[in-house]
């Protein structure tokens, strides 16, 4: 099984609004990652969190918070964000066995996130 | 750091023909080399990757090459299907110490015409 699942499937907040994005797996893996992506580009790295620790912000914009509650879930915490943050927000998992980055990355469907 | 560029960027093929996906890289470190198929409203789903001591790998009807001296690999499809309409992205992930991000390349979109 490599399914990495997120909720919700689309968010609709307004800019003073305050929401979270989850993310869930249950392949045993201990890197996950928060991807950001805007229509017609690739995926942009947020954050990576290496055996529940954040190993990597890619200066992201503080309105962003994540966490990560245990090796099976991640958070994407949204506070005051702007109509430019509209996107599909992806999380991704990985086994980081070693914590090598050349493992694998397993990719959620991803969450429409629309800021009002 | 690492740049890929991937061509083209939108390719449209009859049902049954092949396609080819061309990736280069800047960073000679660089050893893993993941391609995603994007469905529309989907997350990126891999399809095939190559390790840099590997230069050809094969999956059914996918297939990637990978020549590691002009630091370029490529995606070939063959007998294509209406299915295989999506956006492909190739990525390289550098081999230096700590963690390595991976890069991805700007996206090709195939359209196959039945």
């Amino acid at each position: 099984d490599t399914e990495v699942t997120q909720t919700p499937k689309h968010l609709v907040m307004g800019m003073t609004n305050k929401k979270s994005l989850k993310c869930e797996q249950h392949m045993g893996h201990r890197a996950m990652y928060w991807y950001k992506q805007k229509a017609k580009k690739p995926p942009e790295l947020m954050f990576v969190y290496s055996y529940e620790k954040l190993s990597i912000n890619e200066s992201v914009p503080s309105r962003f918070s994540p966490e990560c509650p245990n090796s099976s879930l991640l958070n994407l915490h949204l506070h005051a964000l702007q109509p430019e943050d509209s996107a599909l927000y992806l999380c991704a998992s990985s086994q980081d066995r070693a914590r090598i980055s050349t493992d694998t990355q397993y990719f959620g469907p991803g969450t429409r996130l629309t800021v009002l | 750091g690492e740049n890929v560029e991937q061509h083209p960027s939108t390719l449209s093929v009859q049902e049954g023909d092949s396609a080819v996906i061309k990736c280069t890289y800047s960073d000679s470190a660089s050893n893993y080399f993941p391609w995603y198929k994007q469905e529309l409203g989907k997350g990126p789903q891999l399809i095939i990757d190559i390790r840099s001591n590997v230069g050809e790998k094969k999956d059914q009807r996918i297939a990637v090459t990978l020549n590691k001296t002009a630091k370029h690999f490529s995606l070939h499809i063959t007998e294509t299907q209406p299915e295989d309409s999506a956006v492909y992205f190739c990525a390289a992930i550098g081999g230096g110490g700590g963690y390595q991000k991976v890069t991805f390349g700007t996206g090709t979109k195939l359209q196959v015409i039945p």
